[in-house]
Parts: structure tokens; sequence; C-alpha cells
């Protein structure tokens, strides 16, 4: 079983839908956990950065995390043409190396 | 500002060949990465940096060597590309905790 699963999609959805981004992961040590974007041809940006168990908010985007479940989730809200990237989740341990997921291609359809 | 400049941004490189990506970021970040992206791989980390004098490998370090030269650069260098090695290269650089980086916007190599 790989630490982290991300499925990759690719998601499409209609201009203002909710978006749900998952990952999944087997590592009880991740401390830390984020999402990043990326836009194609470009590099990973940070978008949220979360430790605790719970929901973190910034605008139209939502982090969740559930560490009993060892489940973390992104939700995009009113969804703009704009957020169509790949997101990647990404976890870090405490030797301060971060596992990626393998990305979700995210698609906003106007 | 610039943030993490790579260069070159393409190169295409024979079997056997040797060349080094270079990587410079301004940001006085004391740890800096090598990751490298391929489709259905997600990011893997080649080599990282956690200060400046110290490298240590990641999860795909052999076929590459890597130098912190100062604060600022740390280059990545393929002794003797191969095909494997065909890939979208990224530096990314992190001033404490690992969460935030700050990624380049890659190198795309490819080895014929």
């Amino acid at each position: 079983q790989k630490e982290v699963e991300q499925d990759p999609g690719p998601l499409s959805v209609p201009e203002g839908a909710i978006v749900s981004l998952n990952c999944t992961y087997s590592n009880s040590a991740f401390q830390y956990f984020m999402w990043y974007r990326q836009y194609s041809r470009k590099g990973p940006e940070l978008l949220m950065y979360t430790y605790s168990s719970g929901n973190k908010e910034d605008g139209r985007f939502t982090a969740q995390v559930d560490k009993s479940s060892k489940y973390i989730s992104l939700f995009i809200r009113d969804s703009q043409p704009s957020d169509s990237a790949t997101y990647l989740c990404a976890m870090e341990g405490s030797n301060y190396k971060l596992t990626f997921g393998k990305g979700t291609l995210l698609t906003v359809n106007p | 500002n610039a943030g993490v400049t790579q260069t070159p941004k393409f190169q295409v490189l024979k079997t056997g060949q040797s060349m080094t990506l270079q990587c410079a970021q301004d940001m006085n970040h004391n740890s800096m990465y090598w990751y490298r992206q391929d489709p259905g791989m997600g990011l893997r980390l080649i080599y990282y940096s956690a200060s400046e004098g110290t490298t240590d490998k990641g999860e795909v370090p052999n076929g590459y060597n890597v130098s912190r030269l100062n604060k600022r650069e740390f280059s990545l260098r393929l002794e003797s590309a191969a095909p494997s090695q065909t890939s979208v290269y990224f530096c990314a650089s992190a001033a404490l905790r690992t969460g935030e980086l700050f990624f380049g916007e890659g190198s795309r190599l490819t080895v014929l």
C-alpha cells in the first residue's frame, strides 16, 4: 500500500459547482497536511496548510483533516474556470520531507 | 523578486551525455530540494539539502548527484543520462519546515 493515495481523476465540473478532492494515507507519523495547486507547465504552489484534525477555511477553499481515519479533503466552493489545475495533496512527518499524492486534474467548464 | 529560478528550462540529451541543472533561490531559505515529476507517478524527491553544507538522498537518487554550492544555489547533475531520466525536474526551497515549499517553474529534460 502506498503511503499516500489520491484519485488522479480527471474531474470535470461546471462553473459554480462544489468540488471535493480527497487523499488517504497510511503513515501515522504524518503530522502536517498540505494542498498544492499546479497549473499546466508551472511549478506547484501552496494552497492550504493544516496541522490538526478539523477544518481550515480560506475564501472559497476548505481543507479538512481526519487523522483518525487518515483522510484529508479539499473543498472548493463556487468553482471557477481559473481553478482548473492539478491539485496535489502532500504530507510531512518528523523527517522534514514531504510525500506527495499523484495529483488530481480538475477542469471547471464555463 | 525572482523566487526560485531554474536553468535550463528545456534540454534534450543523448543517452550517456552528462548535464547539470542549476537552481538558485533569493528568499534566504535554508532547505532546498530536487524533485522529478512523471505522468502517473507524481512528485518524487531525488535529493535534498536541509542546510548549507549538507545533502541527503530522497526517494529516487540513483543516477543523480547534487551540490549545495552555497545557501542560494543547489545543482543537480546527471553523469550519464538514460532514457528513464526523461522527466520534468523541479527545484524547491523552504524556510523552516518543508510544508511551505516554493517551487521553480521546472526543467523539461528529454533523453533520447
